[in-house]
């Protein structure tokens, strides 16, 4: 199974802030890399597919990056609405697997 | 607009059975591939089971396989996750989701229902 490994696993940031979240492949998975958005008892949104493509409506403050083993999500002024938890998710090979998540806190 | 509503979610003793629906709506259901992933309380998000838009491919979690069932009713466009002997280690909130391309491949969500909670406890 590929393992996702996220860093790290809990930040604290102020509103503007630029904000950025390492995910890490056990094995390369080519750009087959999914970032989603979680907010306290809410479903997923999905952010970013292909690790850099925002989903429809995703502000564009949201960016993704990277290929092979390493991504990294970006938020370039993070704004009120973006406090939640961050999970990355490979989908190169079965089974699906997501990172351990990066919850994003008000400083 | 798209929507995905899970139903069927319920408290279940140890080695129970529970069948989990997702009514789904704004699409034309029968093209994409649909998939559960779960959420135990407090922890991160598990894949549990996909089924392929052409219906004939589905693949499971290794901590389901054999005792979770997942199905479609292209009739109804409704996605089912039929769960048996089911353990503590599986109380968690259930959430259908939904392929972004039409067709089989790398399946990648774009939508998420909102999720019904599994409690396996006696």
């Amino acid at each position: 199974d590929i393992q996702m490994t996220q860093s790290p696993s809990s930040l604290s940031a102020s509103i503007g802030d630029r904000v950025t979240i390492t995910c890490r492949a056990s094995q390369g998975i080519t750009n087959y890399l999914a970032w989603f958005q979680q907010k306290p008892g809410k479903a997923p949104k999905s952010l970013i597919y292909s690790a850099s493509n925002l989903h429809n409506g995703v502000p564009s403050r949201f960016s993704g990056s990277g290929s092979g083993a390493d991504f990294t999500l970006t938020i370039s002024s993070l704004q009120p609405e973006d406090f939640a938890t961050y999970f990355c998710q490979q989908y190169k090979t079965y089974p699906l697997t997501f990172g351990g998540g990066t919850r994003v806190e008000i400083k | 607009e798209v929507q995905l509503l899970e139903s069927g979610g319920d408290l279940v003793q140890p080695g129970g059975s529970l069948r989990l629906a997702c009514a789904t709506s704004g699409f034309t259901f029968s093209g994409y591939a649909m998939a559960w992933v779960r959420q135990a309380p407090g922890k991160g998000l598990e894949w549990v089971s996909t089924i392929g838009a052409s219906r004939g491919a589905t693949r499971y979690a290794d901590s389901v396989r054999g005792r979770f069932t997942i199905s479609t009713d292209n009739s109804r466009n409704t996605v089912y996750l039929q769960m048996n002997s089911l353990r503590a280690e599986d109380t968690a909130v259930y959430f259908c989701a939904k392929d972004r391309i039409e067709g089989d491949g790398y399946f990648d969500v774009e939508y998420w229902g909102q999720g019904t909670l599994v409690t396996v406890s006696s």
